[in-house]
This record gives structure tokens, sequence and C-alpha cells, in this order.
């Protein structure tokens, strides 16, 4: 069974710290990686997608790809209370076109 | 992004009843896909709807009990059929299109007593 891995948190960090959410997968031959944010009460929204290895970075976000290690990461600079909510990995296997969804890491910003 | 929109937003319903969820594209799709999302868990695929063929289901979901409908490239129905308290959750459509990745629309809460 191919499974995608989160720490469920919370994960407490300070304004303006940077929070650094991590995400294992098993199917070696999985493409592509999403990272989606969700508030309490609403569905989830895409914020960073990724493909190959290395660094993605979009404005305060980044996401680190490593695909030997089948590890994807999301660093969140400069992290603000709204910040706050829970971020779900998300792994495309190579065979098929459904998402793969981790349990999800609840981060909390504290002022 | 691509524009979902989903209804019921939230519905609170009899045991034994069964509830139709409506998604519908602002754009033409080849797949549409239903989620569960039950209280505080993570997402799992029902099924993935084609237009023209039947809904392929997930493990674990049945089309008895979880019956899809897919008339055109832009609309989907899920009705939730027999409805027992452990159907309560959030249901949610999503859609994959170039340059916007798979998006969701903004979930039908489901609370059945």
């Amino acid at each position: 069974q191919k499974e995608v891995e989160q720490n469920s948190g919370p994960l407490s960090v300070p304004e303006g710290a940077i929070a650094s959410l991590n995400c294992t997968y098993s199917d070696r031959g999985s493409q592509s990686f999403f990272w989606y944010r969700q508030y309490s009460g609403k569905s989830p929204e895409l914020i960073m997608s990724i493909y190959s290895n290395g660094d993605k970075e979009d404005g305060r976000f980044t996401a680190q790809l490593n695909k030997a290690s089948q590890y994807v990461s999301l660093l969140i600079r400069d992290s603000q209370p709204s910040d706050s909510a829970t971020y779900l990995c998300a792994v495309l296997p190579d065979a098929g076109n459904m998402l793969t969804f981790g349990g999800g890491t609840r981060l909390m910003v504290k002022p | 992004s691509a524009v979902i929109s989903q209804k019921p937003s939230r519905d609170i319903c009899q045991r034994g009843t069964s509830l139709t969820i409506q998604c519908q594209v602002d754009s033409q799709v080849t797949m549409m896909f239903w989620y569960r999302q039950q209280p505080g868990q993570s997402l799992t695929l029902i099924a993935t709807a084609n237009q023209g063929s039947e809904a392929t289901y997930e493990s674990g979901f049945v089309i008895d009990k979880f019956p899809i409908s897919r008339p055109n490239l832009t609309f989907s129905t899920l009705t939730v059929s027999n409805m027992s308290p452990e159907d309560s959750s959030i249901y949610l459509c999503s859609v994959e299109r170039a340059s916007y990745g798979y998006t969701f629309g903004s979930g039908t809460r489901l609370t059945v007593v």
C-alpha cells in the first residue's frame, strides 16, 4: 500500500520563525508532490507543487524534494499567525492519477 | 484556479436517508474525484468519475453506498445512501487541470443524526 507519512503535530513556532514541515512517502516511483494548506472548516488549498529534486521557492514558502530519500518538506519563512493551519502533503504515484494524502501536520504560529 | 462549486455546503440528515451532493466545474475536465474527510482525519479518495463510464471506487467504498453520476464534463454528483452516523464527514470533490493542479470544491459538511 502506498503511504504518505507526516508528523501530526501540533508544531508550534513563534511568529517570525521558520516552520519546517516534513513528509515521507513509500512509492519510490512517485513523480509529483504537493503541499496543501487547510484552515479549520475549509477545504484544502494548493500552495506548492514540486516535481524535481532540489528546492522550489514561492514567496515565503520553499518546497524541498529528495527522491533518493523519499522525502519532501515545506519551509515557511517569517511565519505569521495566519499561517496556523493543517498542512497536507500529497503524492501522485508513478502509476495512476489519484493523489495520496498524508495525515497532515497542524501548525500553530504564536504571536 | 479552477472554480468548483459544490452544494449543499452542509446538511443535517436523519439516519436511513440519502443525500446527493453536486459538484459543478467552470470548465470541462476529464476526471473528477470524490473524497471523504472524517473528523480530525486526512482525505480519503472515494472514487474517480469519468464522463461516459462507470466510476472507479477505491477499496472500502461501493457503488450501492456511494453512487456517482457524471452526465457531462463539467458536472458530477455523489449520493451518500442509507446514511448512518458513521457517514458524518466532509465530502469534497476535486479536479485536476493543467496549470492549476488538483483543486477542491468548498466541501459538504454532513452530519447524520
